[in-house]
Order: structure tokens, then sequence, then C-alpha cells
């Protein structure tokens, strides 16, 4: 089993519309959690951290369950620009980020 | 913000030729660097970490002595891609990060490396 899954879409949405992307990892000693963008096949670039409280960032939304080890990402309004592929991320304090393979979106007008 | 510098982010090169990149941390010493590989549709896998003046540790799978690692200053690392071939193809991507098991990693821009 993969340490971090994601499903890897794409998500073909129109602008304006909410898409809600999930992952699930399976290392339960994992401490830190993000979301990651990556556009490209260029270096990935941190969107947001994830919080067992969950938290927002504009029109990011991002929930964290830790007893059913679920992470998840909501975008709003949906902008041409959130076109990328968006990678769930984990890690263990002092270790190296383990990436879940990412989920494309695709935004079209 | 922090950053991070990779060298060179587009390498074209016969089967054979060995490759190096480089990456450094251009305002903040870099204790811990971490080297990945992304092939296409795949996601990022670690290949191994290296610590500042120690032997990496490589992950499962991958041939130390085929990709060499050397971190020998707080601010550079290099890899080696030795006698590289076409299954080498592929985007590696480096991070650093400083002394403190939760500060962040910061990566570099990748390295597209293509083998004829």
């Amino acid at each position: 089993r993969k340490e971090v899954e994601q499903d890897p879409g794409p998500f073909n949405v129109p602008e304006g519309a909410t898409v809600a992307f999930n992952c699930t990892y399976s290392n339960s000693a994992s401490q830190s959690f993000f979301w990651y963008r990556q556009d490209c096949r260029k270096e990935p670039k941190l969107l947001m951290s994830v919080y067992s409280s969950g938290n927002e960032d504009g029109r990011f939304t991002a929930q964290l369950n830790r007893a059913s080890q679920y992470i998840s990402l909501l975008i709003r309004d949906s902008k041409l620009s959130d076109s990328a592929t968006y990678l769930c991320v984990v890690n263990q304090a002092g270790t190296a980020l383990i990436f879940g393979k990412g989920t494309t979106l695709s935004v079209s007008s | 913000g922090a950053v991070v510098s990779q060298h060179p982010s587009r390498v074209i090169c016969k089967s054979g030729t060995s490759v190096k990149i480089e990456c450094r941390s251009l305002d903040f010493q870099a204790t811990t660097m971490f080297w990945y590989r992304q092939f296409p549709k795949q996601s990022l896998m670690l290949m191994a970490t290296s610590n500042e003046g120690s032997k990496a540790t490589y992950e499962q799978g991958v041939e130390k002595d085929k990709f060499l690692i050397n971190h020998a200053s707080l601010t550079l690392s290099t890899l080696t891609v030795t006698s590289a071939h076409p299954e080498d193809s592929s985007f590696y991507i480096c991070s650093a990060r400083a002394a403190g098991s939760n500060q962040p990693q910061h990566f570099g821009d990748g390295t597209r490396l293509s083998i004829l």
C-alpha cells in the first residue's frame, strides 16, 4: 500500500465551480500534513499546511481527520489559474516529505 | 524567503555520460538536503537524504553507486548520475532544510534530464 494515496483525476471543472480533493495516508505516525501545487512538471510549491482543526486560506480550505488518516482540500470559485496538479504531502518530524501522486485539476472557461 | 538554487535546469546528453546536478541553499545553512526523482505522471519519489559531512542515506531501490551524492558544505549538495542511460531520464528535484526537525523543506527548481 502506498504511503499517500490520491485520486489522480483529472478533474475538469468550469470556472466558478467548487471542487474537492481527497487523500489518505498509511503511516499513523505522520505528524505534518500539507497540500502542494505543481505546475507543468516544475518544482512543487507549498499551498497550505493542514491542521486537525481545519484551516482556510481564501478560496482554499483544508481538513485533516487523524482517526481516519484522511486529508481533504476544497477549492471554491475555481479560477483558470487554479489548473495544476495538487499534491498531498505528509511527513514525520525530521524526515523527508512524502508525496502523493497528485490530483490534476483543469479549470475551463 | 529561503531560496534553493538548482543547476542545471535542463540536460540532454548521450547514453553513458555522467551528469552532475548542483543544489545550493542561498540564504540559509542546509544541514539536510533531499534528492527526489519524478517520472511522468508519477509522484516525487525520495531518492536519498544527505546530512552535511555524512554519507547519504539512500531509499530502497536506489543504487548508491549510480547516484553519487556529495554534501560537503552547508550550502551545497551535488547529485551525480553516473553512466546515465535512457531509463534515468527524469525530473530530479532537490530540497534543503535548516537544522531543526520542524524546519520546512525548500525546493530547488528541478533538473530535467534527458538521456538519448
